[in-house]
């Protein structure tokens, strides 16, 4: 099935350092979504993106949805141990699906 | 917590078996979505229920069915289990609106799924 190109595939950083991550796609979204997954669990909700070219931040998290409409990134400042896991960007194209990419797996040492 | 539950947690199936899957969507939610997530893969769109009624549907087969009911509930099926069907099996709820606008879609736990 169709999987947007995320990267980095995966990343091992220290505590306190900051994490970029982006995605990219060859079709237009109308909304860009970041999700985190914990082992065993589902996907969970970090920002959502409505319009082309906004910004938005939670806290630490800050993500944007690219002018173009195919392409976002997400960052992350001052990372903690519990930032750990996969973290998922997906695209909307219509109201039935979300199309995910191949998601980034942080690694955050002490 | 976003309200979405799924059950079972875990299930082994047999190749040639049946299976089905349920999940309950956060109140205030009409729409649910389910999804399949190989592993080390991200979760591949199967289809849409809204009111009752298949509102989308991805690149599975029609060995992949499924129901909503009138609390908004909903139930995954696959009949004629291959091995490629392990997977954690996500359903997700959503508002989505008379207009076609919908909101985000919010992820249950999983139901983990082994063929053997």
């Amino acid at each position: 099935g169709q999987q947007l190109n995320q990267s980095p595939q995966s990343m091992f950083i220290q505590e306190g350092e900051d994490v970029s991550m982006n995605c990219t796609s060859s079709s237009i979204f109308n909304t860009w979504l970041w999700y985190k997954q914990d082992p065993g669990e589902g996907p969970v909700l970090l920002i959502a993106l409505y319009k082309a070219g906004e910004l938005t931040s939670n806290g630490r998290l800050t993500a944007q949805f690219g002018i173009t409409r195919k392409d976002s990134f997400l960052n992350i400042s001052a990372s903690i141990p519990s930032d750990v896991g996969i973290y998922f960007c997906a695209g909307r194209p219509n109201t039935d699906k979300l199309i995910f990419g191949t998601g980034t797996r942080l690694q955050v040492f002490p | 917590e976003t309200g979405v539950t799924q059950s079972p947690t875990h299930l082994i199936k047999t190749r040639g078996q049946q299976v089905t899957l349920r999940c309950s969507s956060q109140s205030g939610h009409n729409t649910v979505s389910w999804y399949q997530q190989a592993l080390g893969q991200g979760p591949q769109f199967i289809f849409q229920y809204y009111r009752e009624e298949e509102n989308g549907r991805g690149n599975f087969p029609p060995r992949f069915s499924g129901l909503q009911f009138p609390n908004y509930s909903s139930e995954l099926n696959v009949n004629a289990l291959e091995l490629d069907d392990s997977a954690l099996y996500l359903c997700a709820s959503s508002r989505l609106t008379s207009g076609g606008s919908t909101d985000t879609q919010y992820f249950g736990p999983g139901t983990r799924l082994t063929v053997l």
